[in-house]
């Protein structure tokens, strides 16, 4: 069963610092997500890693991904109050390899962040 | 383009009786897919539809869960008789295969429907 840790869980920091969230995931996958959620909005896709040391950047996040390790990171630079929502990885789990059609999505719990003045 | 849209955003009810669910995935798009997330716990799949035919129901809760999707188009997913453990939000996702018949492209979330069983 695909297990995907994240932490921390809680993070509140101060704009203009830098900081890192941590995805790891137990079995081997070729896809990784990261999301974005605001309060009581939908989850908005930022990320989608699809190889080992994959890295995409875009403003002050950048994400990346170890396949070897089974980890992912979303790194924040120079923190804004903007950042502040629920982030999500998720690891994605299919079974069009072997001939099935389903394929579906492992989150991690989150990390809530809250960037303050 | 409308994204995805599901309704109601809230209900409120109390154990033992029935909500009906509905997602109106993005138009043209073949995978329909349903996840939980109850409070404090993660975002769980529940199952995942190709046009109207069930793929994986295996996050299926029990059999008070039903999830229907009419002619591949919106779905449905009812809960029958509702219990408090049922209280979460539920959000749905669509998605395009890559390729016709192949793994599935990016996915699109409504805000999803929150649900309170009191």
């Amino acid at each position: 069963e695909l297990k995907v840790e994240q932490n921390p869980l809680f993070l509140s920091m101060q704009e203009g610092k830098n900081y890192t969230i941590y995805c790891n995931y137990s079995t081997t996958s070729d896809r990784l997500y990261w999301y974005r959620q605001d309060p009581g909005k939908s989850l908005e896709s930022l990320f989608v890693l699809l190889s080992n040391g994959a890295v995409k950047q875009e403003g002050r996040l950048m994400a990346s991904l170890d396949t070897k390790a089974r980890l992912s990171t979303l790194h924040i630079t120079a923190a804004v109050h903007d950042l502040s929502a629920t982030y999500f990885c998720a690891v994605e789990w299919s079974g069009w390899y072997s001939g099935g059609g389903a394929d579906g999505l492992t989150f991690g719990k989150g990390t809530h962040l809250i960037i303050q003045p | 383009e409308a994204g995805v849209t599901q309704f109601p955003s809230h209900s409120v009810i109390e154990k033992g009786q029935t909500v009906t669910l509905r997602c109106d995935p993005i138009s043209g798009h073949d995978n329909l897919y349903w996840y939980r997330r109850v409070m404090g716990k993660e975002i769980k799949f529940l199952l995942h539809f190709v046009k109207e035919s069930k793929q994986d129901e295996s996050g299926m809760p029990n059999n008070r869960f039903l999830a229907e999707r009419t002619g591949g188009t919106y779905s449905t997913l009812k809960v029958q008789p509702a219990e408090l453990e049922d209280s979460g939000v539920y959000f749905c996702a669509s998605s395009q295969p890559l390729l016709a018949g192949g793994r599935t492209g990016e996915l699109f979330f409504g805000e999803g429907s929150r649900l309170t069983v009191l």
